[in-house]
């Protein structure tokens, strides 16, 4: 089986721009998670979806971003308009939770770097 | 979510084994424990878990004291490649990463 598959892999791009970046889950989880990491705040959390369904995007920095799962495998983190300071590689992250409360294995993708000039 | 405290930072031979703890005393009953790492510019890559029991896969041995106020993860036979950073992590239906332990393994 594939793993998680997260494109592009690195993206650079002016202020002001748009900034779509996708994610393919593990076939069969139903999970996604998505991750920002940067230097001066490690791995955050940005939002997580369950069952297509968004059910925590506290971690989500402002309006400028957006996530959306249009169908059970794939994903979308959308920022709009872009700024120097999101600048940070994005991990995408599956799991398949179905063993009741309590979290199920992450697999997190290789990651989008986004460099935002 | 249970927060977890970890060294910033340790040493290993090559050969010997690597023994890195973490504590995390708030952890509640039902969540489990997971231990990732990080190799430079990679995604987190899942190593072990366990929720009482000690575990071991073919990567690392995950040993959890009674209490389940601290864990330690035991890479047997470390290698170069075993250079990374290490996240020990809990939680209920989300998981938080602080800034986990860089293991350099030495020649």
């Amino acid at each position: 089986d594939a793993g998680v598959i997260q494109s592009p892999r690195h993206e650079v791009t002016e202020m002001g721009q748009e900034v779509t970046l996708r994610c393919k889950l593990i076939s069969g989880h139903n999970s996604l998670f998505w991750y920002r990491q940067t230097m001066m705040r490690g791995l955050e959390l940005l939002i997580y979806f369950n069952n297509n369904v968004p059910i925590d995007d506290s971690g989500m920095p402002e309006d400028r971003f957006s996530a959306k799962m249009p169908n059970a495998s794939f994903s979308t983190l959308k920022i709009q308009p872009s700024e120097p300071r999101d600048s940070a590689v994005y991990f995408c992250a599956s799991s398949r939770t179905d063993r009741g409360p309590s979290t199920d294995t992450q697999y997190f993708g290789p990651g989008t770097r986004l460099t935002v000039l | 979510d249970a927060k977890t405290t970890q060294p910033p930072s340790m040493d290993c031979a090559e050969g010997r084994a690597a023994n890195l703890p973490c504590n995390h005393s708030t952890i509640s009953g039902n969540e489990y424990v997971y231990w990732y790492r990080q190799i430079h510019s990679q995604g987190p890559q899942y190593i072990i878990h366990g929720l009482k029991n000690n575990e071991t896969n073919e990567m690392a041995s995950l040993i959890i004291t009674e209490d389940r106020k601290s864990s330690t993860l035991i890479l047997p036979h470390a290698t170069l490649r075993d250079t990374a950073v290490y996240y020990c992590t809990s939680g209920y239906s989300t998981l938080t990463f602080g800034k986990g332990t860089m293991l350099l393994v030495s020649p």
